[in-house]
Protein backbone atom coordinates (compact mmCIF):
# COMPACT_ATOMS: atom_id res chain seq x y z
CA UNK A 1 0.00 0.00 0.00
CA UNK A 2 1.22 3.31 -0.72
CA UNK A 3 -0.69 5.27 2.17
CA UNK A 4 -1.46 8.69 1.18
CA UNK A 5 0.35 10.32 -1.19
CA UNK A 6 0.46 13.96 -2.61
CA UNK A 7 0.83 15.40 -5.76
CA UNK A 8 3.05 18.08 -6.89
CA UNK A 9 5.64 18.07 -4.27
CA UNK A 10 7.02 21.31 -4.63
CA UNK A 11 5.27 24.05 -6.64
CA UNK A 12 5.92 28.27 -7.05
CA UNK A 13 2.69 30.04 -8.11
CA UNK A 14 2.68 33.74 -9.09
CA UNK A 15 0.33 35.97 -7.18
CA UNK A 16 -3.78 35.64 -9.16
CA UNK A 17 -2.46 32.02 -10.67
CA UNK A 18 -4.95 29.13 -10.07
CA UNK A 19 -3.67 25.63 -8.74
CA UNK A 20 -5.14 22.30 -7.48
CA UNK A 21 -3.27 19.86 -4.72
CA UNK A 22 -4.06 16.48 -4.88
CA UNK A 23 -4.67 13.93 -2.44
CA UNK A 24 -5.15 10.30 -3.26
CA UNK A 25 -5.19 6.97 -0.15
CA UNK A 26 -5.23 3.74 -0.84
CA UNK A 27 -6.75 2.19 2.32
CA UNK A 28 -10.71 2.68 1.68
CA UNK A 29 -10.69 5.52 4.73
CA UNK A 30 -13.66 7.50 4.66
CA UNK A 31 -12.73 10.89 6.40
CA UNK A 32 -10.06 13.06 4.57
CA UNK A 33 -8.27 16.18 5.49
CA UNK A 34 -6.12 19.12 4.11
CA UNK A 35 -4.08 21.08 6.99
CA UNK A 36 -1.73 23.70 5.90
CA UNK A 37 1.43 23.91 8.29
CA UNK A 38 3.35 27.19 8.65
CA UNK A 39 6.63 27.94 11.09
CA UNK A 40 5.32 28.70 14.47
CA UNK A 41 2.04 27.71 14.29
CA UNK A 42 1.63 24.37 14.04
CA UNK A 43 -1.21 22.31 11.49
CA UNK A 44 -3.63 24.56 11.21
CA UNK A 45 -6.83 22.58 9.51
CA UNK A 46 -8.31 23.81 6.04
CA UNK A 47 -11.16 21.62 5.21
CA UNK A 48 -12.12 18.45 5.20
CA UNK A 49 -14.44 15.52 3.99
CA UNK A 50 -16.54 12.78 5.80
CA UNK A 51 -17.00 10.90 2.71
CA UNK A 52 -17.74 10.92 -1.10
CA UNK A 53 -19.67 14.01 -2.05
CA UNK A 54 -19.33 15.34 1.36
CA UNK A 55 -16.92 18.55 2.66
CA UNK A 56 -17.12 20.72 5.26
CA UNK A 57 -15.02 24.13 6.47
CA UNK A 58 -12.00 23.27 9.32
CA UNK A 59 -10.43 26.28 11.00
CA UNK A 60 -9.07 28.08 7.64
CA UNK A 61 -11.39 27.66 4.91
CA UNK A 62 -11.25 30.89 3.41
CA UNK A 63 -9.26 30.72 -0.35
CA UNK A 64 -9.79 27.39 -0.75
CA UNK A 65 -12.34 24.86 -2.53
CA UNK A 66 -12.24 21.74 -2.16
CA UNK A 67 -13.58 18.55 -3.68
CA UNK A 68 -14.43 14.50 -2.97
CA UNK A 69 -15.80 13.26 -6.13
CA UNK A 70 -14.10 9.78 -5.41
CA UNK A 71 -13.67 7.93 -1.74
CA UNK A 72 -9.68 7.53 -2.86
CA UNK A 73 -9.19 11.23 -3.68
CA UNK A 74 -9.49 14.70 -2.12
CA UNK A 75 -8.05 17.72 -4.23
CA UNK A 76 -7.24 21.32 -2.46
CA UNK A 77 -7.77 24.06 -5.14
CA UNK A 78 -6.47 27.81 -4.96
CA UNK A 79 -8.24 29.92 -7.20
CA UNK A 80 -6.44 32.88 -6.95
CA UNK A 81 -3.08 32.48 -5.22
CA UNK A 82 -2.00 35.05 -2.24
CA UNK A 83 1.44 35.05 -0.88
CA UNK A 84 -0.02 34.35 2.75
CA UNK A 85 -1.00 30.80 0.96
CA UNK A 86 2.79 30.17 1.10
CA UNK A 87 2.96 26.87 3.49
CA UNK A 88 3.57 23.41 3.38
CA UNK A 89 -0.07 22.03 2.42
CA UNK A 90 -0.29 18.10 4.08
CA UNK A 91 -3.16 15.49 3.12
CA UNK A 92 -4.67 13.16 5.73
CA UNK A 93 -6.78 10.23 5.82
CA UNK A 94 -8.51 8.13 9.00
CA UNK A 95 -11.21 5.36 9.15
CA UNK A 96 -15.03 6.47 10.23
CA UNK A 97 -14.27 4.13 13.34
CA UNK A 98 -11.19 5.85 14.56
CA UNK A 99 -11.08 9.28 13.06
CA UNK A 100 -8.90 9.78 15.85
CA UNK A 101 -6.01 8.35 14.28
CA UNK A 102 -4.90 10.24 11.10
CA UNK A 103 -2.29 8.92 8.36
CA UNK A 104 -0.77 12.12 6.81
CA UNK A 105 1.09 12.26 3.29
CA UNK A 106 4.46 13.80 2.70
CA UNK A 107 3.18 17.30 2.01
CA UNK A 108 3.38 20.05 -0.82
CA UNK A 109 5.89 22.87 -0.47
CA UNK A 110 3.59 25.26 -2.05
CA UNK A 111 5.37 28.84 -2.52
CA UNK A 112 3.61 31.87 -4.27
CA UNK A 113 5.57 35.16 -5.18
CA UNK B 1 -12.51 27.55 20.53
CA UNK B 2 -10.10 25.32 21.33
CA UNK B 3 -6.09 27.00 22.24
CA UNK B 4 -3.59 24.27 22.11
CA UNK B 5 0.23 25.97 23.85
CA UNK B 6 3.28 23.49 23.60
CA UNK B 7 6.91 24.54 25.31
CA UNK B 8 9.84 24.23 24.97
CA UNK B 9 9.65 25.51 21.25
CA UNK B 10 13.17 23.84 20.87
CA UNK B 11 14.58 21.45 22.73
CA UNK B 12 18.55 19.58 23.00
CA UNK B 13 19.21 16.71 25.30
CA UNK B 14 22.43 14.15 25.33
CA UNK B 15 21.53 10.93 23.91
CA UNK B 16 20.23 8.89 26.51
CA UNK B 17 18.88 11.27 28.76
CA UNK B 18 15.04 11.55 29.03
CA UNK B 19 13.03 14.68 27.27
CA UNK B 20 9.95 15.86 28.40
CA UNK B 21 7.28 18.35 26.41
CA UNK B 22 4.29 19.87 27.92
CA UNK B 23 0.82 21.01 26.43
CA UNK B 24 -1.57 22.96 27.95
CA UNK B 25 -5.37 22.74 26.05
CA UNK B 26 -8.20 25.53 27.11
CA UNK B 27 -11.15 23.99 26.31
CA UNK B 28 -12.69 21.47 29.25
CA UNK B 29 -14.35 19.60 27.06
CA UNK B 30 -11.30 18.04 24.93
CA UNK B 31 -10.94 14.25 25.95
CA UNK B 32 -8.96 13.01 23.41
CA UNK B 33 -4.93 14.18 23.10
CA UNK B 34 -2.86 12.32 20.31
CA UNK B 35 1.27 12.85 20.08
CA UNK B 36 2.25 13.27 16.64
CA UNK B 37 5.93 13.03 15.27
CA UNK B 38 7.21 14.74 12.31
CA UNK B 39 11.18 13.61 11.02
CA UNK B 40 12.29 16.01 8.38
CA UNK B 41 10.83 16.15 4.84
CA UNK B 42 7.67 13.57 6.39
CA UNK B 43 4.51 13.86 7.20
CA UNK B 44 3.08 13.80 11.50
CA UNK B 45 3.14 10.15 12.20
CA UNK B 46 1.22 9.22 15.49
CA UNK B 47 3.08 8.13 18.38
CA UNK B 48 1.55 7.66 21.25
CA UNK B 49 -2.30 9.26 22.21
CA UNK B 50 -4.38 9.81 25.54
CA UNK B 51 -8.06 9.90 26.52
CA UNK B 52 -9.44 11.67 29.13
CA UNK B 53 -10.35 8.69 31.39
CA UNK B 54 -6.80 7.76 31.58
CA UNK B 55 -3.79 9.66 33.24
CA UNK B 56 -1.33 7.96 32.33
CA UNK B 57 -0.40 5.52 29.27
CA UNK B 58 3.32 4.19 28.50
CA UNK B 59 4.56 2.69 25.58
CA UNK B 60 8.17 1.55 25.31
CA UNK B 61 10.24 4.45 25.89
CA UNK B 62 7.29 6.67 25.56
CA UNK B 63 4.51 7.86 27.91
CA UNK B 64 1.99 10.59 27.69
CA UNK B 65 0.49 11.99 31.46
CA UNK B 66 -2.72 14.04 31.37
CA UNK B 67 -4.00 16.13 34.13
CA UNK B 68 -7.43 17.21 33.41
CA UNK B 69 -7.76 19.46 36.09
CA UNK B 70 -4.99 21.54 35.43
CA UNK B 71 -5.60 21.36 31.50
CA UNK B 72 -2.38 19.88 30.88
CA UNK B 73 -0.48 17.12 29.32
CA UNK B 74 2.94 16.06 29.12
CA UNK B 75 5.25 13.59 26.47
CA UNK B 76 7.71 11.94 28.38
CA UNK B 77 10.57 9.77 25.78
CA UNK B 78 13.55 8.06 27.88
CA UNK B 79 16.85 6.74 26.94
CA UNK B 80 16.81 8.92 24.04
CA UNK B 81 18.39 7.92 20.76
CA UNK B 82 19.20 10.06 17.70
CA UNK B 83 16.40 8.44 15.35
CA UNK B 84 14.08 10.62 18.21
CA UNK B 85 15.29 13.79 16.53
CA UNK B 86 12.04 15.59 15.13
CA UNK B 87 9.37 17.99 15.49
CA UNK B 88 6.60 16.48 17.76
CA UNK B 89 3.44 18.09 17.72
CA UNK B 90 1.00 17.63 20.53
CA UNK B 91 -2.77 18.29 19.35
CA UNK B 92 -6.38 18.31 21.60
CA UNK B 93 -10.10 17.51 20.02
CA UNK B 94 -13.59 17.00 21.48
CA UNK B 95 -15.54 13.47 21.25
CA UNK B 96 -12.46 11.17 20.02
CA UNK B 97 -13.07 12.92 16.69
CA UNK B 98 -11.44 14.53 13.44
CA UNK B 99 -11.06 17.69 14.26
CA UNK B 100 -7.80 18.26 16.40
CA UNK B 101 -6.29 21.75 17.24
CA UNK B 102 -2.26 21.02 17.21
CA UNK B 103 -0.02 22.76 19.39
CA UNK B 104 3.24 25.14 17.21
CA UNK B 105 5.29 21.86 17.83
CA UNK B 106 8.56 21.05 19.83
CA UNK B 107 11.91 21.01 17.69
CA UNK B 108 13.64 17.77 19.63
CA UNK B 109 17.64 17.29 18.76
CA UNK B 110 19.11 14.51 20.48
CA UNK B 111 22.63 14.82 20.52
CA UNK B 112 25.62 11.66 20.41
Amino acid sequence: NAGVTQTPKFRVLKTGQSMTLLCAQDMNHEYMYWYRQDPGMGLRLIHYSVGEGTTAKGEVPDGYNVSRLKKQNFLLGLESAAPSQTSVYFCASSTRLAAFEQFFGPGTRLTVL
Amino acid sequence: GENVEQHPSTLSVQEGDSAVIKCTYSDSASNYFPWYKQELGKGPQLIIDIRSNVGEKKDQRIAVTLNKTAKHFSLHITETQPEDSAVYFCAASQNYGQNFVFGPGTRLSVLP
